[in-house]
């Protein structure tokens, strides 16, 4: 089965980047999205086609992918950032795979 | 705005029954792809079903077999019929939309889940 790997936590001080992996077989040959989600709170889309934003979604999001690694970047890392964050793929073979997760204490 | 509510969760001993559902706002149901993706205490989550536009279904795994996914076009409502339940289907579950796809665009770009609902809690215990 087809897996995503994430690190389990990311610190990062205010006001600094936080760089989130996410590495998978081929993973750049797929498109990539990432959710975050707050405590008892459903995720919540914040980069999709790899490095797209939805409405809505801050400037200091930004993603991309390549070779066997795709990267969530929190730039000027905000306290209302701190959250779980999830990446996820798909293609016809292994259907919806998330990741691991990734906690980001801020 | 786009709004999906769940219901029906609850507590169920291994082996019953359960049907969720997904009341969806702000847009048709049957123009978008729908989902139920489910989250165990303490894990990620996990991909459940899927149904396409035109009807075709998919399910993970771990529940094909068991669990089966539905609309109700009249009432903009999503389903999931869920069987045998085992103590491993303990999770919220929630109901997700994907977003619209262009007519013959069978691309992999449009597989995300766009908007979820709150979630219900199905817990299977004895």
């Amino acid at each position: 089965s087809y897996e995503l790997t994430q690190p389990p936590s990311v610190s990062v001080s205010p006001g600094q980047t936080a760089t989130i992996t996410c590495s998978g077989d081929e993973l750049g040959n797929k498109y990539t999205y990432w959710y975050q989600q707050k405590p008892d709170q459903s995720p919540v889309l914040v980069i999709y086609q790899d490095s797209k934003r939805p409405s809505g979604i801050p400037e200091r999001f930004s993603g991309s992918n390549s070779g066997n690694t795709a990267t969530l970047t929190i730039s000027g890392t905000q306290a209302m950032d701190e959250a779980d964050y999830y990446c996820q793929t798909w293609d016809d073979s292994i259907s919806y795979v998330f990741g691991s997760g990734t906690k980001v204490t801020v | 705005e786009v709004q999906l509510v769940e219901s029906g969760g609850g507590l169920i001993q291994p082996g019953g029954s359960l049907r969720l559902s997904c009341a969806a706002s702000g847009f048709t149901i049957s123009s978008n792809y729908m989902s139920w993706v489910r989250q165990a205490p303490g894990k990620g989550p996990e991909w459940v079903s899927v149904l396409y536009g035109g009807g075709r279904t998919r399910h993970a795994d771990s529940v094909k077999g068991r669990f089966t996914i539905s609309r109700d076009n009249s009432r903009n409502s999503l389903h999931l019929q869920m069987n045998s339940l085992r103590a491993e289907d303990t999770a919220v579950y929630y109901c997700a939309s994907l977003p619209p796809v262009p007519t013959g665009d069978l691309s992999s770009r449009w597989h995300y889940f766009d908007n979820w609902g709150r979630g219900t809690l199905v817990t299977v215990s004895s």
